[in-house]
């Protein structure tokens, strides 16, 4: 099991927007460390979708945004569209562990 | 542009050792801490090992303490994994990640090398 709770899979049609949550603790989290949100598309290396917890990096479209409340976060994907279609893996650090940790992914499949 | 090319990858035996280098550039090496992050085939990503721009703070996950190695040397632009006693379980792509220098809680990974693929096999 990952620290860091995502759900498996998330789908959603051309156009279409979704949203993937991840579910942490108080020593992740809730301890207000910052969230980060990977995108690595089929066959390829991971690439920083989003950092502390609501910025894109330069070239990251504005369809792709971050939010964290509590325990939690989010990922919000607008105007979904084919190339879209990848694993989404959210980041933070765990003061109990004192590591890094990774969410398990989700798959978005866009219909 | 950033580049990370990773290189040292390939099939060991279990309790055999290999060494990963990450050649660095595009960027001010020494200015960034660097990571090794790993994914099994098929599995989720996988925080392995991590040294500050100065290479004097080094942190490691639990799986792989005592028996990895993480170095840098800056004036080759260069980072390092040494890995002893591997294990079945040792078998991921291993990426080379730049990250800020900043404190743990606050570290990210920004700029991901392609992978080096390690299997380790009989």
């Amino acid at each position: 099991q990952s620290v860091l709770t995502q759900p498996p899979s998330v789908s959603g049609a051309p156009g279409q927007a979704v949203t993937i949550s991840c579910i942490g603790t108080s020593s992740n989290i809730g301890a207000g460390h910052d969230l980060h949100w990977l995108q690595q598309l089929p066959g390829t290396a991971p690439k920083l979708l989003i950092f502390a917890n609501k910025n894109r990096p330069s070239g990251v479209p504005d369809r792709f945004s971050g939010s964290k409340s509590g325990t939690s976060a989010s990922l919000a994907i607008t105007g979904l569209q084919a190339e879209d279609e990848a694993d989404y893996y959210c980041q933070s650090y765990d003061s109990n562990l004192r590591a890094w940790v990774f969410g398990g992914g989700t798959k978005l499949t866009v219909l | 542009e950033v580049q990370l090319v990773e290189s040292g990858g390939g099939l060991v035996k279990p309790g055999g050792s290999l060494r990963l280098s990450c050649a660095a550039s595009g960027f001010t090496f020494h200015t960034y801490g660097m990571t090794w992050v790993r994914q099994a085939p098929g599995k989720g990503l996988e925080w392995v090992s991590c040294i500050n721009g100065g290479g004097n703070y080094l942190y490691y996950a639990d799986s792989v303490k005592g028996r990895f190695t993480i170095s840098r040397d800056n004036a080759k632009n260069s980072l390092y994994l040494q890995m002893n006693t591997l294990r079945a379980e040792d078998t991921a792509i291993y990426y080379c990640v730049r990250g800020p220098d900043v404190e743990p809680t606050k570290f990210y990974f920004d700029s991901w090398g392609q992978g080096a693929l390690v299997t380790v096999s009989s």
